[in-house]
């Protein structure tokens, strides 16, 4: 089955480390994202990307960097200048400006 | 980005339909309007879209305003598994990007 898989879904780290979190999708999606959801809030996007080697930032990228190496993987790595990093990270992809996005199920950061 | 009003929360009883509105009264011409879901401690999934006419599809129904400043996302028999946040969001003909409000918290009463 197609979809979205976002890995791992529980994941602790230490302050000051940097932490990787895996996208991987096999919809054959152009165009993939990174959202950040707080408890009680709605989303917010991070950074996207609409074509393999390019991305945009979003409306909170800082702390946050991305690569696009390949069409199906958009890994985000949670940076240590990143001042509050525990939170629902959310992966989405989308066809070429098509109207649905479909979403993995979540990873949930905790930093201690 | 055009943005859009939604009441916080919601309830219903089972079986029953619901009626979740949303303002969007700077909507311009090329906005569609979108509504996903979110059940805890999952990511949204995709309900419904439209740009002017009403729609329909197996999850609810999006009656849009003839001006296009309102909508409603209809619910028509609610379950214990439609109660989720529901986020009306209006994404440019050109745009990629999906923005997110608080939602509207959905809850049905068994």
């Amino acid at each position: 089955d197609g979809g979205i898989t976002q890995s791992p879904k529980y994941l602790f780290r230490k302050e000051g480390q940097n932490v990787t979190l895996s996208c991987e999708q096999n919809l054959n999606h152009d165009a993939m994202y990174w959202y950040r959801q707080d408890p009680g809030q709605g989303l917010r996007l991070i950074y996207y990307s609409q074509i393999v080697n390019d991305f945009q930032k979003g409306d909170i990228a800082e702390g946050y960097s991305v690569s696009r190496e390949k069409k199906e993987s958009f890994p985000l790595t949670v940076t240590s200048a990143q001042k509050n990093p525990t939170a629902f990270y959310l992966c989405a992809s989308s066809i070429f400006r098509g109207y649905g996005y479909t979403f993995g199920s979540g990873t949930r950061l905790t930093v201690v | 980005d055009a943005k859009t009003t939604q009441p916080n929360s919601m309830e219903s009883n089972e079986e029953e339909p619901v009626h979740l509105p949303c303002n969007h009264s700077t909507i311009s011409g090329t906005d569609y309007i979108h509504w996903y879901r979110q059940l805890p401690s999952q990511g949204p999934e995709y309900v419904i879209h439209g740009l002017t006419s009403n729609v329909n599809n197996r999850m609810a129904s999006l009656a849009i305003a003839e001006d296009r400043k309102s909508s409603t996302l209809i619910l028509h028999r609610a379950t214990l598994r439609d109660a989720a946040v529901y986020y009306c969001i209006l994404r440019a003909d050109n745009d990629y990007k999906l923005s997110f409000g608080a939602g509207t918290t959905v809850t049905v009463r068994a």
